[in-house]
């Protein structure tokens, strides 16, 4: 049982540089979401999506692209890295439950430097 | 708009004794979920309690207890008989329709520390 899981884990990118931030999840969960999470600071959220085909905006989503073409998947695409992207990633999943059973799984995490 | 307030930056809390960490909230969804997550220094995101909005009763979770006061927007995360393992940050977060779909916001934690 994967759970959510998110590669890399960690990675290094020069400014300017462009890369895809992998997530998937075996729960046939339709919730989504991408969060980054600076050093000390708590978790704001840069997309989320409800289902295949569907995502939105959260609150941080300058400098990334998602999209979501199945249940499963849900990359972050980081185009022309900033060092102000420098950060930990996380994605998360949860169903469409209500109550104790619609918290969210986490990934592990990615940590990614952009110098 | 949706919004989580965590105004504790940092706690201590002496082992075995209970501590309350503050979380206030936000929002114009009358359907909504709480939420508390903790996360150690090895940085994976743990799931505690959870309280809905319609909850009549406030959640309970072995050691864990949420004072919910749904009137005052608040939901407080109560631990008793503070352990070692309990050093780490505490994030308080909340499910609420915000201008669109469901989502799920953080607010920015408080760090507890145990003393022995």
């Amino acid at each position: 049982n994967a759970g959510v899981t998110q590669t890399p884990k960690f990675r290094i990118l020069k400014i300017g540089q462009s890369m895809t931030l992998q997530c998937a999840q075996d729960m046939n969960h339709n919730y989504m979401y991408w969060y980054r999470q600076d050093p000390g600071m708590g978790l704001k959220l840069i997309y989320y999506s409800v289902g295949a085909g569907i995502t939105d905006k959260g609150e941080v989503p300058n400098g990334y692209n998602v999209s979501r073409s199945t249940t499963e998947d849900f990359p972050l695409r980081l185009e022309l890295a900033a060092p102000s992207q420098t950060s930990v990633y996380f994605c998360a999943s949860s169903p469409p439950d209500r109550g104790p059973r619609e918290k969210l799984f986490f990934g592990s995490g990615t940590q990614l430097s952009v110098l | 708009a949706q919004k989580i307030t965590q105004t504790q930056p940092g706690m201590f809390v002496q082992e075995k004794e209970a501590v309350t960490l503050d979380c206030t909230y936000d929002t114009s969804d009358p359907s909504y979920g709480l939420f508390w997550y903790k996360q150690p220094s090895s940085g994976e995101m743990i799931f505690l309690i959870y309280q809905g909005s319609y909850d009549q009763q406030n959640a309970t979770e072995g050691r864990y207890s949420l004072n919910f006061q749904k009137a005052r927007k608040s939901a407080n995360l109560v631990i008793s008989a503070s352990q070692l393992g309990d050093s780490a940050m505490y994030f308080c977060a909340m499910r609420a329709n915000s201008g669109g779909y469901q989502k799920v916001a953080f607010g920015i934690g408080t760090k507890l520390q145990v003393i022995p």
